[in-house]
């Protein structure tokens, strides 16, 4: 099965600091794209940042930022100068672009908790 | 962007009973449609996926169906509810090639 992995169930963090989440994947795909979505405790499923596959460059989103390794199928999510209003669950998952049907594979999450 | 609209947000139903949550979305045509379920605060499992009217795949055996009687229309749905069923249920939509998919506000769903 073409999996999602979080390593970390939970992590913490100061205020205005930066922290670092992995994610790793499984794919066979040659192209194909990653997310992260935040999940508040209102729960409400927010895109943070997404990837292709195919470029090189990191995606940057203000103080978001990832590392996308290809080749070893990492992609995990910095968030500098954390605040408080970052304190969420996330979650990594990859768009599966075997069935065109843009379907998304979830890990199982990383809860975050910005202190101040 | 699209807005996803569902309902109803809370449920407390019995072991047994029927069970429908509806989702409509606005500001695309033609999207594809998913249920996911959330149990325990944990990752989220796909339950179906939907590309067109009355097209629906399922993504896992279980006890519920999902119907799209409308291009932006989504329905779960269950005859006979069982304990197992309880979770937070979400609602989204795409387009599919990597682009945004959005997410409705979800309906938590206890089953007694």
């Amino acid at each position: 099965a073409q999996t999602v992995t979080q390593s970390q169930p939970e992590m913490s963090v100061q205020e205005a600091e930066t922290v670092t989440l992995s994610c790793t994947y499984d794919t066979s795909e040659s192209n194909y794209y990653l997310f992260w979505y935040k999940q508040p405790p209102s729960r409400q499923m927010i895109l943070v940042i997404r990837q292709e596959a195919y470029k090189q460059q990191n995606a940057t989103e203000n103080r978001f930022s990832v590392n996308f390794q290809k080749a070893a199928k990492s992609f995990s999510l910095k968030i500098s100068d954390s605040q408080l209003g970052d304190t969420a669950m996330y979650f990594c998952a990859r768009e599966d672009g075997s069935s065109n049907t843009g379907k998304l594979i979830f890990g199982q999450g990383t809860t975050l908790q910005v202190k101040p | 962007s699209q807005t996803i609209h569902q309902w109803p947000a809370t449920l407390v139903q019995p072991v047994g009973s029927p069970l429908s949550l509806e989702c409509t979305v606005e500001g695309t045509s033609n999207p594809n449609l998913y249920w996911y379920r959330q149990a325990a605060g944990r990752g989220l499992q796909l339950l179906f996926y939907s590309v067109g009217i009355g097209q629906i795949s399922s993504e896992v055996p279980q006890n519920l169906s999902a119907s799209r009687p409308q291009d932006r229309q989504f329905i779960l749905s269950s005859k006979k509810l069982l304990l197992s069923d309880s979770g937070f249920y979400l609602c989204a939509s795409g387009t599919g090639g990597g682009n945004t998919i959005y997410f409705g506000e979800g309906s938590w769903l206890t089953v007694v």
